[in-house]
């Protein structure tokens, strides 16, 4: 029972690389989001893909891109890594009405 | 919109007694879920109960249970005999319920509870 598969589980960047986050569910879940944790906050949704080929911006989608690539996969990009995107990044699935379920993390430092 | 309030940054309680984290929620929706996920210092997020807006009675899993009172937007997670492995942040969240597509989580603050031995 993997879940949600998030990769990598930590990474350091330097201002200005770029990175995919990748992020994978087994549960057939129709819907994914990506959110950022940012110290003592709650979680913020960037975007989020309510069904395979469908994707929409969610509160702070600045500087980031997304791809849902099947029903199983959604990554999300950052072109040119800014400081201000330090943070801890979770990816989540779901069906209609029904829980959430998230991935461990990814821990993104920049540089 | 909807709004999410946890008026509780952070609480100590003593090992083995019973805790209630408060939680209150803005809406104008009629069916919406609420939910509790529990972050441990490891930072996974783990989703711990829900109650749907039109299901009458209270969702109990295990040692948590979920006091819903719909008149007065509150939804209280009352965890029983606390156990050192509580000690974790604790955040409320709602989403709307729809016949179709999926709506996204809104999230409150958090609780940081902390069980004391």
């Amino acid at each position: 029972n993997a879940g949600v598969t998030q990769t990598p589980k930590f990474q350091v960047l330097k201002t200005g690389q770029s990175m995919t986050l990748q992020c994978a569910q087994d549960m057939n879940h129709n819907s994914m989001y990506w959110y950022r944790q940012d110290p003592g906050m709650g979680l913020r949704l960037i975007y989020y893909s309510a069904s395979e080929g469908t994707t929409d911006k969610g509160e702070v989608p600045n500087g980031y891109n997304v791809s849902r690539l099947n029903k199983r996969e959604f990554s999300l990009r950052l072109e040119s890594a800014a400081p201000s995107q330090t943070s801890v990044y979770f990816c989540a699935s779901d069906r209609s009405n029904q829980p959430q379920h998230f991935g461990d993390g990814t821990r993104l430092s920049i540089l | 919109a909807q709004k999410i309030t946890q008026t509780q940054p952070g609480m100590f309680v003593q090992e083995k007694e019973a805790v209630t984290l408060d939680c209150t929620y803005d809406t104008s929706d009629q069916s919406y879920g609420l939910f509790w996920y529990k972050q441990p210092s490891s930072g996974e997020m783990i989703f711990l109960i829900y109650q749907g807006s039109y299901d009458e009675q209270n969702a109990t899993e295990g040692r948590y249970s979920l006091n819903f009172q719909k008149a007065r937007k509150s939804a209280n997670l009352v965890i029983s005999a606390s156990q050192l492995g509580d000690s974790a942040m604790y955040f409320c969240a709602m989403k709307k319920w729809t016949n179709f597509g999926n709506e996204k989580l809104t999230f409150g603050t958090g609780t940081r509870l902390t069980i004391i031995p």
